[in-house]
């Protein structure tokens, strides 16, 4: 049982090049989630999603888009990269809203030059 | 939007010592959970609270919901080198609620 994992750990990217960020959990939660931490502004919310083919916005949703479109996949788009994108990217999921402790994959870090 | 502030930013302690954070909500919240980061790791779920003035206790760590359901604390006892990390409160705005509020969390270091 891996939990959450998170696809790639460490990327370095250049202004206007895109990337995708993977995130698989085998423990058939429902909701996934997108979070960015960044220094001092804890763990802000990106996207989020309820179930296989849902999305929804966070706090934090310009720059980035999501696809969920397997249960246990969620993936986080970067279509143009800048430097204010540089952070350390997490992946979240939980069983449902009644149970919504959150099981958190090792972190993306990102770098935007 | 919803604001939780999380007192205070940075904590060093000797160890032995205790050590409190505090999270403040500006409105009533449902429930409240609270997660620990180990330097260089992911958050992980610790405990939540759901009922006005519930504490409740994990070893030398314990967690309090205010009366009037704005506020919690995480208090330890004795901290222990393996207390280093950075504590955050997350909050839900109504119990069923899928998303989490985190708050800006407080780091702890140990002087040993």
């Amino acid at each position: 049982n891996a939990g959450v994992t998170q696809t790639p750990k460490f990327r370095v990217l250049k202004t206007g090049q895109s990337m995708t960020l993977l995130c698989a959990q085998d423990m058939n939660h429902e909701y996934m989630y997108w979070y960015r931490q960044d220094p001092g502004m804890g763990l802000r919310l990106i996207h989020y999603s309820v179930g296989e083919g849902t999305t929804a916005k966070g706090e934090v949703p310009d720059g980035y888009n999501v696809s969920r479109l397997k249960k246990q996949n969620f993936l986080l788009g970067l279509e143009s990269a800048a430097p204010s994108q540089t952070s350390v990217y997490f992946c979240a999921s939980s069983y449902s809203q009644w149970n919504n402790e959150q099981f958190f994959g090792p972190g993306t870090r990102l770098t935007v030059l | 939007g919803q604001q939780v502030m999380q007192i205070p930013q940075y904590q060093h302690v000797q160890e032995g010592e205790d050590f409190t954070t505090y999270c403040n909500s500006s409105t009533t919240l449902s429930n409240i959970q609270w997660y620990k980061q180990r330097p260089g790791g992911h958050p992980v779920f610790l405990i939540q609270l759901v009922k006005s003035g519930e504490v409740k206790k994990q070893k030398r760590l314990t967690f309090q919901f205010g009366e009037a359901k704005k506020n919690s604390s995480l208090h330890i006892t004795a901290t222990q080198t393996t207390d280093v990390g950075t504590y955050f409160c997350a909050e839900s705005p109504n119990f069923g609620n899928e998303k989490l509020t985190f708050g800006t969390g407080t780091r702890l270091t140990i002087i040993p």
